[in-house]
């Protein structure tokens, strides 16, 4: 079946951890997308990608890196400088963000221990 | 599983009822919006889109209106059922340069019997 998968459900960290999230698609999506949800509110952006080899900081980029060395992957690494980085965190993927729904996945769940 | 929405804006309807849901959204020129809903501890899932040269557009049992003078999304379900109790999310593409998808505050929509 063709979708997008996170992985994993859930992630425990330490303090001071480094963690990578991981996202894959094969739905030869060119667009994807990160956000963070915190209890109580939206969802933020983190980080995009509109294209192989290129991405854009979000809104709340700050604690966070991306790669994009494939179309189907976009790994999101949480660093120790997120000062807060519990939360749930959904990528999310599209043809075309100007005229085509994004599908997510079903989120990580990151909890600093 | 996950809760969201623990502190968003709730709108309670009773079942058979019609429910709507609103969004303001950001950017005059963003031209492409989506309604998602988003169960507890899931990703979202699309529900409908409309692009910004339409006022209205239907499916199955839902309409969204797009007032673009103000600014304004709307979500109208006909004959709620528990099924639709969720949080709603509008979201636009934020055109300019690069495409992003951002996403409006959300509702809790809490179907009673």
């Amino acid at each position: 079946d063709g979708g997008i998968t996170q992985s994993p459900k859930y992630l425990f960290r330490k303090e001071g951890q480094n963690v990578t999230l991981s996202c894959e698609q094969n739905l030869n999506h060119d667009a994807m997308y990160w956000y963070r949800q915190d209890p109580g509110q939206g969802l933020r952006l983190i980080y995009y990608s509109q294209i192989v080899n290129d991405f854009q900081k979000g809104d709340i980029a700050e604690g966070y890196s991306v790669s994009r060395e494939k179309k189907e992957s976009f790994p999101l690494t949480v660093t120790s400088a997120q000062k807060n980085p519990t939360a749930f965190y959904l990528c999310a993927s599209s043809i075309d963000p100007r005229t085509d729904q994004a599908f997510f996945g079903q989120g990580t769940r990151l909890t600093v221990v | 599983g996950e809760s969201v929405g623990l502190h968003l804006p709730t709108l309670s309807v009773q079942e058979g009822d019609n429910s709507i849901i609103n969004c303001a959204y950001s950017n005059s020129a963003s031209d492409y919006f989506i309604w998602y809903k988003q169960e507890s501890g899931k990703g979202p899932q699309f529900i409908i889109d409309i692009r910004s040269n339409m006022d209205k557009r239907q499916g199955q049992r839902v309409t969204v209106l797009l007032n673009k003078t103000v600014k304004h999304l709307s979500l109208q379900i006909a004959a709620t059922q528990p099924g639709d109790s969720a949080v709603y999310f509008c979201a636009e593409n934020y055109a300019g340069g690069y495409n992003k998808l951002i996403f409006g505050a959300g509702t809790r929509l809490a179907v009673h019997p």
